[in-house]
């Protein structure tokens, strides 16, 4: 079993809705969880950025931790074509990147 | 403002010739720096991360090395390249440890290796 899960999708929607991304892991230690994007053929950019559980909202972000169910999501409001992109969550147990799991990632679409 | 760069962004290599990736960081001082490996569906393998000057750590046993002659730049080698070396490879420094935010990376645009 991977330590961190995420459906590789492809997922296609239809501008305008409402997209969740998850991700599970096994590792009950993690306790700072990040959201990446990736274009096609550039690297990955920080999305979003939480510590322990909770929510935390960006414009049209949320980022939502359960870590009783060991499950984080990405939801995206309103989705426009410009998201079309590879979402990779990542965690950590400490405040240390050598330490971070990436999972696969999941190639998003989202249609005009 | 710091700036990651990455060079070559595309290349092609016959199997048996060497490898060198450049990767140049401006805009911070003594940052961690990273290459990472991306396959298809795998998502990202952690090849060597270094603190500083001639310091380098290997994550996974392989055919590649780093090095990293200056503080802010890290390069990727390989002396005679095999086909599974073939893939996107990423470089990304992040602030040294005891920041806050610490374990934020920032990549660089990527390189793609195709070994032939």
């Amino acid at each position: 079993q991977k330590e961190v899960e995420q459906d590789p999708g492809p997922l296609s929607v239809p501008e305008g809705a409402i997209v969740s991304l998850n991700c599970t892991y096994s590792n009950s230690a993690f306790q700072y969880f990040m959201w990446y994007r990736q274009y096609s053929r550039k690297g990955p950019e920080l999305l979003m950025y939480t510590y322990s559980s909770g929510n935390k909202e960006d414009g049209r972000f949320t980022a939502q931790v359960d870590k009783s169910s060991k499950y984080i999501s990405l939801f995206i409001r309103d989705s426009q074509p410009s998201d079309s992109a590879t979402y990779l969550c990542a965690m950590s147990e400490k405040g240390s990147a050598r330490q971070l799991t990436f999972g696969s990632g999941t190639q998003l679409t989202v249609l005009p | 403002s710091q700036t990651i760069h990455q060079w070559p962004a595309t290349l092609v290599q016959p199997v048996g010739s060497p490898l060198s990736l450049e990767c140049t960081v401006e805009g911070t001082s003594n940052p961690n720096l990273y290459w990472y490996r991306q396959a298809a569906g795998r998502g990202l393998q952690l090849l060597f991360y270094s603190v500083g000057i001639g310091q380098i750590s290997s994550e996974v046993p392989q055919n590649l090395s780093a090095s990293r002659p200056q503080d802010r730049q890290f390069i990727l080698s390989s002396k005679k390249l095999l086909l599974s070396d073939s893939g996107f490879y990423l470089c990304a420094w992040s602030l040294t440890g005891g920041y806050s935010g610490a374990n934020v990376l920032t990549f660089g645009a990527g390189s793609r290796l195709t070994v032939l």
